[in-house]
């Protein structure tokens, strides 16, 4: 199971930013898919889930109405639009995989976004 | 709202077994939760260690098991080792969608 993150960068606030998890060792289309973030010195927090056929999508609240997650399973790649990005949103972001819509039981190794002025 | 809860900071001796645990600030945790346990140490992806209330992840050592005790999710390490020394955070699924972490436990092995 592989799973690598990439997009993060640093951008001003109210802007946008789209993650990218790509990921092989697994069939994608069976597995409901996550993004999890972990901002500095902090603790892990669920942001995400997408189900396997791209029916079923839930979000954290802190992220509800400004984050879209999404998925192409014939690219095996996972995806997290960011709008109206907010300093608070800083963080590490991982995309991880779970059976149906939890738990989760394979990581990314992350991609890191920074929102600053 | 629904809080998970985890101990901040836990110490072992090394050798020795230590319990963590994982609940929640209203109601019982239950294996509908699907309590799952991840390692993390600083700069590191989080590694799965036990998902599904008891389902070791694979190449964990069966040092590391989970359960449900009383009203709460378990992670017991047995045979603390210097290279457990981590954070530990806890995950539970509260259902339509919806995951919620632990705060996490740092375990200090000394």
């Amino acid at each position: 199971v592989h799973l690598v993150e990439s997009g993060g960068s640093e951008v001003q606030p109210g802007r946008s930013l789209r993650l990218s998890c790509a990921v092989s060792g697994f069939i994608f289309s069976d597995y409901g898919m996550h993004w999890v973030r972990q901002a500095p010195g902090k603790g892990l927090e669920w942001v995400a889930v997408i189900s396997y056929d791209e029916r079923n999508k839930y979000y954290a609240d802190s992220v509800k109405g400004r984050f879209t997650i999404s998925r192409d399973n014939s690219k095996n790649a996972l995806y997290l639009q960011m709008n109206t990005l907010r300093p608070e949103d800083t963080a590490v972001y991982y995309c991880a995989k779970s059976p149906g819509m939890a738990p989760i039981d394979s990581w990314g190794q992350g991609t890191l976004v920074i929102v600053s002025s | 709202q629904i809080v998970v809860t985890q101990e901040p900071s836990f110490s072992v001796s090394p050798g020795g077994t230590v319990t963590l645990t994982c609940g929640l600030t209203s109601g019982s945790v239950s294996t509908s939760h699907y309590p799952s346990w991840y390692q993390q140490t600083p700069g590191q992806a989080p590694r799965t260690l036990i998902y599904n209330t008891n389902t070791r992840s694979s190449g964990v050592p069966d040092r590391f098991s989970g359960s449900i005790l009383g009203n709460k999710a378990a992670l017991t390490i047995t045979g603390a080792q210097a290279d457990d020394e981590s954070d530990y955070y806890c995950v539970l699924y509260l259902g339509s969608g919806i995951s919620v972490f632990g705060g996490g436990t740092k375990l200090t092995v000394l």
